[in-house]
């Protein structure tokens, strides 16, 4: 069966600092990669996805960045936090990518990462 | 531009009742729903989905239904229980899945 792990579960940095969030996917292959942030009080904001090694779209201008070094291997990072970067950021992946699809988005436990 | 809409951003009901969230979306193009349900610290949990070829989708004590004239869906849960309470999402897929701002729902003893 598929699993998704995303680490880690908490952290406090201080304004300025790097950010390194990391998700991995076990048990498929080639999935659809996601990272969403909710904001405190607010929904699901996808900020990137990626379909493939290397193949990073970003939804959202930003302090953010995304990498996909591996296949199932997806990174979230920043090189300077601002206040504005806490939140609950959420890893997900999904099968397939379509005009009509009929897949679901598996997420990850995410980390509530709070900037100081 | 919010596409997917959840205008009440809490709900309580009485253990047993019948809970009804709701959800609004803009594009008709989009041809498949879903619903998660997001304890706090936690990701979120498919679940229960319905395709725009449906009106009605029923899952135990889970049932969504489906008015794509309205642009229209809701999620009901009969009877609510304590551990339904969490905030839900709904959410629309169409070459990307796009979520609403979400119900927290307290269903109280």
């Amino acid at each position: 069966s598929q699993t998704i792990h995303q680490w880690p579960a908490t952290l406090v940095q201080p304004v300025g600092s790097p950010l390194s969030l990391e998700c991995t996917v076990e048990g498929t292959s080639n999935p659809n990669l996601y990272w969403y942030r909710q904001a405190a009080g607010r929904g699901l904001q996808l900020l990137f996805y990626s379909v493939g090694i290397g193949q990073i779209s970003s939804e959202v201008p930003q302090n953010l960045s995304a990498s996909r070094p591996q296949d199932r291997q997806f990174i979230l990072s920043s090189k300077k936090l601002l206040l504005s970067d806490s939140g609950f950021y959420l890893c997900a992946w999904s099968v397939s990518w379509g005009p009509s699809t009929n897949e679901k988005l598996f997420f990850g436990s995410g980390t509530q990462l709070s900037v100081l | 531009d919010q596409q997917v809409k959840q205008n009440s951003p809490s709900l309580s009901v009485q253990e047993g009742r019948i809970s009804i969230l709701n959800c609004d979306y803009t594009n008709s193009m989009f041809d498949y729903f879903l619903w998660y349900k997001k304890y706090p610290a936690e990701g979120p949990t498919f679940l229960i989905s319905i395709s725009s070829i449906k009106d009605k989708n029923e899952d135990g004590r889970f049932t969504v239904f489906l008015n794509k004239s309205a642009k229209h869906l809701s999620l009901h849960i009969v009877p609510s229980q304590p551990g339904d309470s969490a905030v839900y999402f709904c959410a629309a897929n169409r070459h990307q899945f796009y979520f609403g701002t979400g119900t927290s729902l307290t269903v109280i003893p």
